[in-house]
């Protein structure tokens, strides 16, 4: 079954680590898009990209970055530089239909949670 | 700046009956807005897209209208059911590029 693998599901941090979430789609989508979630908070785009090789930054890009070598692979680092890292991570894919990918569905992984240790 | 409310307090409703939740927008001109299903510690599932020329959109019991004049979507879940129970997230764009802004998201409790 085609879908988006998200990789560990729960991580630790000691402070002044880098770390980095893996997130693996097999869905041939073109976009990919990382999120934050915080209890009682909306999603917040992180970063996104549209095609390989390039990736724009979301509303709170600051102590995070990404990479995108494959179509298949959108890596997220948190720096050290991150001062409140804990939070629930969501990769999600989509398709770049002509109309854009707003006019398509999501298609999310099961998060990864972080926590400081 | 932009803000999207969705109810904070839990909809607690009969199986059988109509949940309708609400979507609020201010400062905003959406051209796309989604509606999605989150269950606890999983990722969202992509339910509804309604975009801002239409009023109405359906999907076996679930429908979503989308009132550009209110700032407001709504979504109905219709002869709800215990496995409805869940967070429901509306997110809108004002772009074609997929950048969305998600509500926190309101519980809907289905009891038997």
């Amino acid at each position: 079954d085609g879908g988006i693998t998200q990789s560990p599901k729960y991580l630790f941090r000691k402070e002044g680590q880098n770390v980095t979430l893996s997130c693996e789609q097999n869905l041939n989508h073109d976009a990919m898009y990382w999120y934050r979630q915080d209890p009682g908070q909306g999603l917040r785009l992180i970063y996104y990209s549209q095609i390989v090789n390039d990736f724009q930054k979301g509303d709170i890009a600051e102590g995070y970055s990404v990479s995108r070598e494959k179509k298949e692979s959108f890596p997220l680092t948190v720096t050290s530089a991150q001062k409140n890292p804990t939070a629930f991570y969501l990769c999600a894919s989509s398709i770049v239909a002509p109309t854009g990918p707003s006019n398509q569905p999501q298609h999310f992984g099961d998060g990864t949670r972080l926590s400081i240790l | 700046s932009q803000k999207i409310e969705q109810n904070s307090e839990a909809l607690n409703i009969q199986e059988g009956k109509t949940a309708t939740l609400t979507c609020n927008y201010t400062n905003y001109s959406p051209a796309y807005l989604q509606w999605y299903r989150q269950d606890p510690g999983r990722g969202p599932v992509f339910l509804l897209l309604i975009r801002e020329n239409e009023k109405e959109k359906r999907k076996e019991r679930l429908k979503v209208t989308f009132d550009t004049t209110l700032k407001q979507s709504l979504f109905h879940i219709t002869a709800s059911q215990p496995a409805d129970s869940a967070t429901y997230l509306c997110a809108l764009s004002t772009d074609s590029w997929g950048k969305f802004q998600f509500g926190a998201g309101t519980q809907v409790v289905v009891t038997p």
